[in-house]
């Protein structure tokens, strides 16, 4: 049950698109459909932001998208804009009912 | 409206025990499963443990097995995690969590609880 990979800071200015990956193995994100990504502003409870590698619910903008390739999921935030500055997590399923997260990555918004 | 409300946080020793316990609205606890994720000061999010619906399935990471254990009272709406043998290590904000589905197999986390925190210390 090793934790995920992320970068632990990506950073944009307004308007521009950033991307954060989150990798892990066979036995986890290549192997299953259920990653999902969260979002964390400081001192606030994590909330859903992706689901099933590329699904949005509703009220998330469509700004934030989701895909998956092999062992890589990856969440991408176009038109950056400046409430979009938190903490990500990547989560999935690791098979035997565990879950794993990744380890965080901090978007800064320049 | 979802509420997830977590208690029994608190200060303890290194080796005693304490329970949580996650107390459920605004929806029917019996018909998903849940979870519980911690936080330690600073740092990133980790699965504790998981049980599904009717509590046949229940597992824990393999940083607490042994030690921790996930139980529900559907009929009292309420989550719980019994922590043994806590260690330094163990100090976290502990959040109570929804699953979207019945299984602790599939789906995600779609409903977080604010955290109680526990730290351990001498």
């Amino acid at each position: 049950q090793s934790a995920l990979t992320q970068p632990r800071s990506v950073s944009g200015s307004p308007g521009q698109s950033v991307t954060i990956s989150c990798t892990g193995t066979s036995s986890d994100v290549g192997g299953y459909k259920y990653v999902s990504w969260y979002q964390q502003h400081p001192g606030k409870a994590p909330k859903f932001m992706i689901y099933d590698v590329s699904k949005r619910p509703s009220g998330v903008p469509d700004r934030f998208s989701g895909s998956k390739s092999g062992n890589t999921a990856s969440l991408t935030i176009s038109g950056l804009q400046a409430e979009d500055e938190s903490d990500y997590y990547c989560c999935s399923y690791a098979g035997s009912y565990t879950w794993v997260f990744g380890g965080g990555t901090k978007l800064t918004v320049l | 409206e979802v509420q997830l409300v977590e208690s029994g946080g608190g200060l303890v020793q290194p080796g005693r025990s304490l329970r949580l316990s996650c107390a459920a609205a605004g929806f029917t606890l019996g018909d998903f499963a849940m979870h519980w994720v911690r936080q330690a000061p600073g740092k990133g999010l980790e699965w504790v443990s998981g049980i599904n619906w009717n509590s046949d399935n229940v597992d824990s990471a393999d940083s607490v097995k042994g030690r921790f254990t996930i139980s529900r009272d559907n009929a009292k709406n309420s989550l719980y995690l019994q922590m043994n043998s806590l260690s330094t290590e163990d100090t976290a904000l502990y959040y109570c969590v929804k699953a979207s589905t019945y299984s602790t197999s599939s789906g995600l986390f779609d409903f977080w609880g604010q955290g109680t925190l526990v730290t351990v210390s001498s």
